[in-house]
């Protein structure tokens, strides 16, 4: 199976910069199935970027994706308050899917 | 508003059942194929079991081959896991989470229900 290796474990950041995550996988992701979701506790997961780099309706612009084969960067231009929650990559293009360990965005 | 409400979990001993359900409302349920997800303490999410429209396609993950059952119930709006033979290593949070077609990301996932297998 696809292992989806997330970093850092953890990203402490203030209010309005910004933050790089990464996701890198064991094997090319097929055609970029690759996704990412937000993860608020007690909530459920919201998709935010799916194809690796399209946002999911209503997501806000300052979430982008990149990366192709096994290398996935979710970016968040400029921290707003809601945005401190778990990040978690999905790739959905090799059974079974598989999901990264998650970063959390928590405030500095 | 979409909404995905898991119940059925519990506290129960390793070796017995325990049913899990998934009621969807908000958007068009029998046009979603349907999956549970897992996420175990301190461990990541975890694909469990998936069920297409129809019921016609069921997947499970090696892990619960075998021992869960994945089913829907289209003029209810939802779906269920039936686990039999729990074991501890299955104590995790499970999610339902809907997508439209094999190539598609989860558009929406419930909030969980938790299993803690253990006596």
């Amino acid at each position: 199976e696809v292992v989806l290796t997330q970093s850092p474990v953890t990203l402490s950041l203030s209010p309005g910069e910004r933050a790089t995550l990464s996701c890198r996988a064991s094997q090319s992701v097929s055609s970029s199935f690759l996704a990412w979701y937000q993860h608020k506790p007690g909530q459920a997961p919201i998709l935010l970027i799916y194809g690796a780099s399209n946002r999911a309706t209503g997501v806000p612009h300052r979430f982008s994706g990149s990366g192709s084969g096994t290398d996935f960067t979710l970016t968040i231009s400029r921290l707003e308050p809601e945005d401190f929650a778990v990040y978690f990559c999905q790739q959905y293009g090799t059974s079974p899917m598989t999901f990264g360990q998650g970063t959390k965005v928590e405030i500095k | 508003e979409v909404q995905l409400v898991e119940s059925g979990g519990g506290l129960i001993q390793p070796g017995r059942s325990l049913r899990l359900s998934c009621v969807a409302s908000g958007f068009t349920f029998d046009v979603y194929g349907m999956h549970w997800v897992r996420q175990a303490p301190g461990k990541g999410l975890e694909w469990v079991s998936g069920i297409s429209t129809d019921s016609a396609n069921i997947i499970y993950a090696d892990s619960v081959k075998g021992r869960f059952t994945i089913s829907r119930d289209n003029a209810k709006n939802s779906l269920h896991l039936q686990m039999n033979s729990l074991r501890p290593d299955d104590t995790a949070l499970y999610y339902c989470a809907a997508r439209r077609r094999g190539g598609d990301p989860f558009d929406y996932w419930g909030q969980g229900t938790l299993v803690t297998v253990s006596s």
